[in-house]
């Protein structure tokens, strides 16, 4: 299972774009990345999921390089309530899901 | 958007008591899921359920714990003989079936145990 590392903690100010980077230097082949948003006392929550190169939905865009090694969560213009802790997820293993540390990402006015 | 629904949102327990954890998957999903998060860690997996049966399950995951969908809509955690560390947030998550779909999380039912 591939080990994912992610800064502790970001602070931020509304209207920036955040950029959080995961590293996973053990990724294999058939691995998927996906990130997840926590709020404090709710589950977490599917923000997006790539394989490969750029991934965009409504909420945030994911970059992943050639050799899958690390990517990037790319958050367009955040606002206070995008204060949360994000997760970065690497697996190709559906039945077991499992969390790293996460980054807690802190919005400033 | 469908929801995992959870009950009850707390429960209180004192230490040795068993405690039931119930959650209602969203209707269609075939894999259901059991994480717990102490306060101020990160989220923890504890055991994968398909076609009724374990499909996955983490070293915390011992047999204390026991999981069971009795019917065709709820999905049950039973925690034996509980014990002041099993204190936490339990997550329950489900997703449709296909390989890289999402997963679907409750809110929780945070559990004191005391």
């Amino acid at each position: 299972l591939a080990k994912t590392t992610q800064p502790i903690s970001m602070d931020s100010y509304e209207g920036q774009e955040v950029n959080i980077t995961c590293s996973h230097n053990n990724i294999a082949t058939n691995d998927y990345i996906t990130w997840y948003q926590q709020f404090p006392s709710q589950g977490p929550r599917f923000i997006i999921q790539g394989y490969k190169t750029k991934v965009t939905n409504e909420v945030a865009s994911l970059f992943i390089p050639a050799d899958r090694k690390s990517s990037t969560l790319s958050l367009p213009r955040v606002s206070l309530s995008d204060t949360a802790v994000y997760y970065c997820l690497v697996g190709d293993n559906f039945n077991k899901f499992y969390f790293g540390s996460g980054t807690k990402l802190n919005v400033k006015p | 958007e469908p929801e995992v629904t959870q009950t009850p949102s707390h429960q209180v327990t004192q230490m040795g008591q068993e405690v039931i954890l119930r959650c209602v998957p969203i209707s269609n999903h075939l894999y259901f899921y059991w994480y717990r998060q102490i306060l101020g860690q990160k989220v923890e997996f504890l055991v994968s359920f398909y076609n009724n049966e374990i499909s996955e399950k983490s070293e915390i995951f011992d047999d204390q714990f026991s999981v069971e969908r009795p019917d065709g809509s709820n999905f049950t955690l039973k925690i034996r003989s509980t014990k002041l560390e099993d204190s936490a947030m339990y997550f329950c998550a489900s997703r449709p079936g296909q390989r890289n779909e999402k997963l679907f999380f409750g809110s929780g039912t945070q559990l004191s145990v005391l």
